[in-house]
């Protein structure tokens, strides 16, 4: 059973903060990983994807992958209270076709 | 233009009745999606279409039918609906089969009552 897992929240940061959103996954052969964000009603949209350990940056947001210890991260600086909502992890695993969604976490960024 | 849409955007029916709802992608996308968001906020695929063709049928009652007529579009049909089945259906769309993102459509709010 492949797993991705995220811890739920919510996670309340201060306004201008970074956020630090964490996901861990089950299948070690996972090629390609993640992060959407969700509005409350509304669908699931793209912000980052990132396919090799390291950190890859887009304007405020940074993924981190790190394979050996199968941990994915997202990092939000400078946050924004347009930036509340729950963010999904979501992986590819080693000959699938499918995305496999975590629970999500809920941010909640305080002006 | 949207790139992937569905209708209806709600959809609210009674117990034992038969409901589809549709997709379609205008982005020239290979491979189709539906998913399923319960009230928790789970998101877990259903089915997915590679060029008509189903290639995931998750453990999904029977009850549930997919359908494409071509590689843009993929209908969702629910036979005898039950009060388990009241979530959002998100339809998505990606452009290969395989290790890539994929894009939703806006979902639709099913309710059985």
């Amino acid at each position: 059973q492949k797993e991705v897992e995220q811890n739920s929240g919510p996670l309340s940061v201060p306004e201008g903060a970074i956020a630090s959103l964490n996901c861990t996954y089950s299948d070690r052969g996972s090629q390609s990983f993640f992060w959407y964000r969700q509005y409350s009603g509304k669908s699931p949209e793209l912000i980052m994807s990132i396919y090799s350990n390291g950190d890859k940056e887009d304007g405020r947001f940074t993924a981190q992958l790190n394979k050996a210890s199968q941990y994915v991260s997202l990092l939000i600086r400078d946050s924004q209270p347009s930036d509340s909502a729950t963010y999904l992890c979501a992986v590819i695993g080693a000959g699938s076709y499918q995305l496999t969604f975590g629970k999500g976490t809920k941010l909640s960024v305080i002006p | 233009d949207t790139a992937v849409s569905q209708t209806p955007k709600y959809l609210v029916t009674q117990m034992g009745n038969d409901k589809s709802i549709k997709c379609e992608q205008n982005l020239g996308h290979d491979t189709m999606y539906w998913y399923k968001q319960d009230s928790k906020k789970f998101l877990k695929i259903m089915f997915s279409y590679n060029n008509k063709e189903l290639i995931i049928n998750e453990t999904v009652p029977n009850r549930f039918s997919p359908k494409s007529p071509d590689k843009a579009h993929l209908n969702l049909h629910i036979n005898s609906l039950e009060l388990g089945d009241s979530a959002v259906y998100f339809c998505a769309s990606s452009p290969r089969d395989r290790a890539t993102e994929a894009f939703f459509g806006q979902g639709t709010r099913l309710t059985v009552v």
